[in-house]
């Protein structure tokens, strides 16, 4: 079975640039999320789907971050503009729709850093 | 709001050694509380997972054990192996019809020594 891909794996972008991550959920997956871990510290979700629908984008300052999953495949995670304090991995997971296993399975993540 | 708090920060084991790591959380609705291991570069991956019913569950060299009237619950990593060093994250989890949701701890970073 192929895992959750996410591209790039990288990215060093300016202050004040805009920037996107793609992420790939494993196939049929319904449920796809968005995480941002900090260095040091434990992933935050910030934007939750099923299908294509947004079910939890509480913690997702939308101010500048937004995100979407056309046709409830792919998503993008978008930061316009960027922050310093942005700096941190973006993790996508995704999971079936019962989670029968209790667990999501994450791609590797993008590490962004701001300058 | 940090629900659920995690220590130690960091630890040093020789191998054949215990490693234990403990959580506590504040959000008595969590359905379950599952253990991640995330290794340099890599997501997070799930290692084992309890219910709140279920007192202790063993897999392997990996125990959790779990308080709920304490509203703790702890990791233990029996004969440490070089290859255990890594970051472990525990979290509580709602099961939710549109998908659980996970509030992680702030990660324990683990090495064992040869």
């Amino acid at each position: 079975e192929a895992g959750v891909a996410q591209s790039p794996r990288y990215k060093i972008i300016e202050k004040r640039q805009s920037v996107a991550f793609w992420c790939n959920p494993i196939s049929g997956h319904a449920t796809l999320y968005w995480y941002q871990q900090i260095l040091g510290q434990g992933p935050k979700l910030l934007i939750q789907f099923q299908n294509n629908g947004v079910v939890d984008d509480s913690q997702l300052p939308k101010d500048r971050f937004s995100a979407e999953r056309l046709k409830g495949v792919d998503s993008t995670l978008k930061i316009q503009p960027a922050k310093l304090e942005d700096s941190a991995v973006y993790l996508c997971a995704s999971s079936d729709r019962q989670g029968g296993n209790y667990g999501y399975t994450f791609g590797s993540g993008t590490r962004l850093t701001v300058v | 709001q940090q629900q659920v708090k995690q220590s130690p920060q960091s630890l040093i084991v020789q191998k054949g050694g215990i490693s234990i790591i403990n959580c506590a959380y504040e959000n008595t609705a969590f359905d379950y509380f599952p253990w991640y291991q995330q290794f340099p570069g890599k997501g997070p991956a799930l290692l084992i997972a309890i219910r709140p019913d279920v007192s202790e569950k063993k897999e392997g060299r990996f125990t959790i054990s779990f308080n709920k009237s304490a509203k703790q619950f702890s990791l233990h990593i029996m004969d440490s192996q070089p290859g255990d060093s890594a970051t472990y994250f525990c979290a509580g989890g709602l099961i939710k019809a549109a998908g659980n949701k996970l509030t992680f701890g702030g990660g324990t970073r683990v090495l064992v020594k040869p």
